[in-house]
């Protein structure tokens, strides 16, 4: 069973970045593929983007083109979301997940809530 | 605004069977049978419930079931209990390779 383990919360001032990463235990790194979703307080889930790391391939949402990269470590298997430029609106909580083969997101991390505010 | 729409909300007794739509378009449900379903508890992260449309992961209850028709999928909920009261998000693989959610439905248990 993968287990997923992110870092922990933090509060950026708006047009600052944030880099929230998530450290992958129990599989292989050949078969890992992540994806970023948030969640903004009351509000619905949001896919942001995913990284396939053994190619290493990634894929954004239109809206966070430009402002969000992806990226991953071999070794620990850590995956990495930065989000740039952050406005109030940025203020959710970020998952990360593992994708599968059918595009479910079968494995999730705890969340880590990202607070911007002056 | 969301890719897919759900309803915001829906409601059934213990025991009853009720059901939660999922509509998108041939660019996305209806183009692929990459439809997932998860379930998601106050403060909790998202559980995978149905992906493939159909399938269930291992663990998952029986009372769980998805289908699909044309642009619309639907996850089934049997025998409701208590425990089954969360938010369910559908997605779908979208063009470009990329995700969509629908905006979530409350499931209230009465």
């Amino acid at each position: 069973q993968v287990q997923l383990v992110q870092s922990g919360a933090e509060i950026k001032k708006p047009g600052s970045s944030v880099k929230v990463s998530c450290k992958a235990s129990g599989g292989t790194f050949s078969s890992y593929v992540f994806s970023w979703v948030r969640q903004a307080p009351g509000q619905g889930l949001e896919w942001m983007g995913r990284i396939i790391p053994v190619l290493p391939i990634t894929s954004y949402a239109q809206r966070f083109q430009g402002r969000v990269m992806i990226t991953a470590d071999k070794s620990p298997t850590t995956a990495y979301m930065e989000l740039s430029s952050l406005r109030s609106e940025d203020t959710a909580v970020y998952y990360c997940a593992t994708e599968g083969d059918d595009n479910q997101m079968t494995n999730w991390g705890q969340g880590t809530l990202v607070t911007v505010s002056s | 605004q969301s890719a897919l729409t759900q309803p915001a909300s829906v409601s059934g007794s213990p025991g009853q069977s009720i059901t939660i739509s999922c509509t998108g378009t041939s660019s996305d449900v209806g183009g692929y049978n990459y439809v997932s379903w998860y379930q998601q508890h106050p403060g909790k992260a998202p559980k995978l419930m149905i992906y493939g449309v159909t399938n269930r992961p291992s663990g998952v209850s029986y009372r769980f079931s998805g289908s699909k028709s044309g642009n619309t999928a639907s996850l089934t909920i049997s025998g409701l209990q208590a425990e089954d009261e969360a938010d369910y998000y559908c997605s779908s693989y979208t063009p470009n390779s990329t995700l969509g959610f629908g905006g979530g439905t409350r499931l209230t248990v009465l």
